[in-house]
């Protein structure tokens, strides 16, 4: 149990559905995190959220839609993704997001997305 | 800009070989530096860290020393297990900024 959960950890999607990730961590962080991992490229953060407020946005395409209700729960809606849109997404969580140069990342198992 | 650079993999070892994966950085700032490991299926957990210059960060027989004259932090183990087989990741941290920075990670291969 790495202290960050993810669900479902399998999703396959077509081009028109809608579909939402979940991410939950009870480690008392106040920092979660979106990172995109594709086959043969670095890992790609997307969004950052400190306290509940989103400080960071990496260029991400608008059908992506994070959501952070509290500190220990994090979303990504996901809505009309492209074929290249598949890929492992990764959820973590730190104890504030200035604070991971210190503790780091806990990480959880990923959500494999397969658009189709 | 700040990034981090990691030896090409693939790297196939035979168990108990040394194994060495190197890692260097570029930082505007002073950074902390982290390995991660990704087991087959998983997500990325933290193997080892330093915080500062000549710091030693050890776990499950792994080691690296953040070596601020060359800019590096090198992951050795001496007796590398087929357990080991993983996805390894360097990354740095600089105090005050809202993301890890990470290399684009190497492949272990361990043969029996």
């Amino acid at each position: 149990e790495t202290g960050v959960t993810q669900t479902p950890r399998h999703l396959v999607m077509g081009m028109t559905n809608k579909k939402s990730l979940k991410c939950e961590q009870h480690l008392g962080h106040n920092a979660m995190y979106w990172y995109k991992q594709s086959a043969k490229k670095p890992l790609e953060l997307m969004f950052v959220y400190n306290f509940k407020e989103q400080t960071e946005n990496n260029s991400v395409p608008s059908r992506f839609s994070p959501e952070c209700p509290n500190s220990s729960h994090l979303f990504l809606h996901l809505h009309t993704l492209q074929p290249e849109d598949s890929a492992l997404y990764l959820c973590a969580s730190s104890q504030e997001a200035t604070g991971g140069a210190n503790y780091g990342y806990t990480f959880g198992s990923g959500t494999r997305l397969t658009v189709v | 800009g700040n990034s981090v650079t990691q030896m090409e993999g693939p790297v196939t070892l035979s168990e108990e070989a040394f194994l060495t994966i190197n890692c260097t950085y570029t930082a505007t700032g002073y950074p902390s530096l982290f390995w991660y490991v990704q087991y087959p299926g998983e997500g990325l957990q933290l193997l080892l860290k330093a915080t500062k210059a000549d710091d030693k960060g050890s776990n499950k027989g792994f080691e690296a020393t953040y070596r601020k004259e060359t800019t590096s932090f090198h992951l050795e183990k001496g007796s590398v297990q087929v357990s080991d087989s993983a996805v390894y990741f360097c990354a740095l941290n600089i105090q005050g900024a809202q993301k890890l920075v990470f290399g684009q990670g190497t492949r272990l291969t361990i043969n029996p």
